[in-house]
């Protein structure tokens, strides 16, 4: 069965440039979640589109934007990188918010900022 | 405000039935309370989800009392691979799941 794909698996970037990570959510899916994990930490929620409106909004910083384009796949832009931006970020992608196969996740991206 | 509250750690051994409580005392009308399971670097995987009474599926069972103010995640004989941290969540239409503290579960041999 497709997953949601997310490129790439690693990034290494130096502070203060730019990353874009990308997300191809599972086809039919019409909501898409990011969600930042640090090291040692529990998934924080970012942002989340429906039908490529953002829909929701969590604690991303405003150096970040994010956007779900026409064909439902979906960026997460980080400019002005800290150190501390370093950490797995995943995207998921479900039928609804009230899926009731929940969300799928993606095997995230592993950005390390140096 | 923490809406979901579960145990930080739990040990067990392959071949027992594993029941992770979880407390949510502010429970919502309108919220779903599923779980999720995650493995070290990996994406979270959903679980289950219920809403009242009992919900069962090929790996796990949910029960949910009446008032719904807490819920039990049921595994039957787990086994080593089933080590992962597991989080119970609340989740309603048009708001993203919000993950808490979930529960690092220790399947030994």
């Amino acid at each position: 069965a497709a997953g949601v794909i997310q490129s790439p698996r690693h990034l290494i970037k130096e502070k203060r440039e730019t990353a874009t990570l990308k997300c191809y959510p599972i086809p039919r899916h019409d909501t898409v979640y990011w969600y930042q994990q640090g090291p040692g930490q529990d998934p924080q929620f970012l942002i989340s589109f429906y039908e490529k409106m953002q829909s929701d909004k969590g604690s991303i910083p405003d150096r970040f934007s994010a956007q779900q384009f026409s064909d439902y796949h979906s960026e997460l832009n980080m400019s002005s990188l800290e150190l501390g931006d370093s950490a797995l970020y995943f995207c998921a992608s479900s039928l609804g918010y009230l899926d009731t196969n929940g969300y799928t996740f993606g095997s995230g991206t592993r950005l390390t900022v140096v | 405000l923490a809406k979901t509250t579960q145990p930080i750690s739990m040990d067990s051994y392959e071949g027992q039935e594993v029941n992770i409580t979880c407390s949510h005392n502010n429970i919502a009308t309108n919220d779903y309370i599923t779980w999720y399971q995650q493995f070290p670097s990996q994406g979270p995987r959903f679980i289950i989800q219920g809403y009242k009474t009992k919900v069962t599926n090929e790996v796990a069972s949910l029960f949910i009392p009446a008032d719904r103010k807490s819920s039990t995640l049921s595994l039957p004989r787990v086994s080593l691979s089933d080590t992962a941290v597991y989080y119970c969540l609340l989740n309603q239409a048009g708001t993203a799941l919000i993950f808490g503290k979930g529960t690092t579960l220790s399947v030994s041999s």
